[in-house]
């Protein structure tokens, strides 16, 4: 059946840096990956969405790339914020079903002052 | 913007309670979502509904019913509440292929 992993361990950053958070999927070939942030207590709010036959999509300091040799797809958030600070998640489109996400566990990303 | 709201942001309930999770939107999206959402499990679907009067079974429908009278409003039902549907839920609508969801804030539900 369809898996996608994230890092279950909080990503720390210095302010500044570049963050970079990883979502793997197996078992399958998405059509596309979508992600999201979510703040505690929240609901999830949708950032960006790259397609199979896309590399690489930019919005603002968001860069989403999509290399499905490797059935991986990396996040980066450039010059970090502490507003940045929230919970990540990755979905790729359910197999056989033109309604449904799978979703990712998500990464607490923490950007420090 | 899409405007997606439920009913409360947290509930409190009994085992055996009959509880009833309101979702309205109102930008005329044809699919709905009910997830629920716990620690280290990412999102899991309950039931979802593609039109009016129409549902299907998520991954985890056991314990939970859905009704879907009118297009803006997706209602969840815990038929007899129990401890372990403590949990965050949370509703969704999405349209079109791109199946971007757009969620409301959650309800917090504790079943005691």
């Amino acid at each position: 059946s369809q898996k996608i992993e994230q890092n279950s361990e909080a990503l720390n950053i210095q302010e500044g840096k570049t963050a970079t958070l990883t979502c793997n999927y197996t078992n399958y070939s998405p059509a596309y990956l979508q992600w999201y942030r979510q703040d505690p207590g929240r609901g999830p709010v949708f950032l960006l969405l790259i397609r199979e036959n896309e590399k690489e999509k930019r919005k603002e300091r968001l860069k989403v790339t999509f290399d499905t040799t490797l059935k991986q797809s990396l996040f980066h958030i450039t010059a970090s914020q502490p507003a940045d600070s929230a919970t990540y998640l990755c979905a790729l489109d359910k197999e056989d079903s033109n309604y449904q996400l799978i979703w990712g566990a998500g990464t607490k990303l923490i950007i420090k002052p | 913007d899409v405007k997606v709201t439920q009913s409360s942001r947290y509930l409190v309930k009994r085992t055996g309670e009959k509880v009833f999770l309101e979702c309205v939107q109102d930008m005329d999206h044809e699919n709905m979502f009910w997830y629920r959402q716990d620690p280290g499990l990412g999102l899991r679907l309950i039931y979802f509904s593609y039109d009016v009067k129409m549902k299907e079974k998520g991954d985890i429908p056991e314990g939970y019913s859905v009704s879907r009278e009118k297009k803006e409003r997706f209602s969840l039902i815990l038929e007899s509440a129990s401890t372990n549907q403590t949990s965050m839920y949370l509703c969704a609508t999405a349209t079109g292929f791109k199946n971007i969801q757009y969620f409301g804030a959650g309800t917090r539900l504790s079943v005691l």
